[in-house]
């Protein structure tokens, strides 16, 4: 079945830093890429999603990029603040087999220092 | 945060014992999931359902059981069969499943087995 790795788990960064979390799914034919947000005790949150017929896309600060030929997506965050302090995960929805499923990575711990 | 609520917030079990998670919605939404949180483990997906009347197992469904008698309510009930009982669970909906729509989470139920 589908499989998604992301890395780093952990990730600490000086406010006004970039930061990047990467993801990698082995099913080709996985359509959709969302990326959740989750601060403690709290809800995961769709932040920003692609879909495969897309290369990137941008909201204010954080952006998304797809290379469906190495099969990754990458989260990028810009001028961090502490308030982007959270676990980010990765999902991608595989093929009519998988019912069209979320598979989620298993989180990346976003620490941005003042 | 309305739309989808889960109850209760923590809830405590002794061994042996069934105990119900009770998840709501009011988004008119046709799919619902049942998600696991564990430290480090992401989100692995219990049961889902399309449709009223119809669900299927996810990854993790043993010792698990789940009704869809409404649109509205998706309860999971966690049974003695459960070995490892103890995590954070998360309920979800969406709209149609194979669409791109965006899946909401309710705020979640914490289950401790005493």
């Amino acid at each position: 079945g589908e499989n998604v790795e992301q890395h780093p788990s952990t990730l600490s960064v000086q406010e006004g830093d970039s930061a990047v979390i990467k993801c990698t799914y082995s099913d080709s034919a996985s359509n959709y890429f969302p990326w959740y947000k989750q601060e403690l005790g709290k809800r995961p949150q769709l932040i920003i999603d692609i879909r495969s017929n897309v290369g990137e896309k941008k909201d204010q600060r954080i952006a998304v990029t797809l290379n469906k030929t190495a099969k990754h997506f990458s989260l990028h965050i810009t001028e961090t603040q502490p308030e982007d302090s959270a676990v980010y995960f990765c999902a991608t929805r595989g093929g009519g087999g998988s019912q069209g499923n979320l598979i989620f990575g298993k989180g990346t711990k976003l620490s941005v220092k003042p | 945060d309305g739309g989808i609520t889960q109850s209760p917030k923590y809830l405590f079990r002794k061994e042996g014992q069934n105990v119900t998670l009770s998840c709501e919605q009011n988004l008119n939404h046709d799919a619902m999931y049942w998600y696991r949180q564990d430290p480090g483990q992401g989100l692995r997906l219990i049961y889902y359902s399309q449709i009223v009347n119809d669900f299927q197992k996810g990854d993790i469904a043993e010792g698990y059981s789940v009704s869809r008698e409404k649109k509205e309510s998706f309860p999971l009930t966690v049974t003695s069969a459960q070995k490892n009982p103890t995590a954070f669970y998360l309920c979800a909906s969406s709209g149609r499943q194979l669409s791109y729509n965006e899946q909401f989470f309710g705020p979640g139920t914490r289950l401790t087995v005493l």
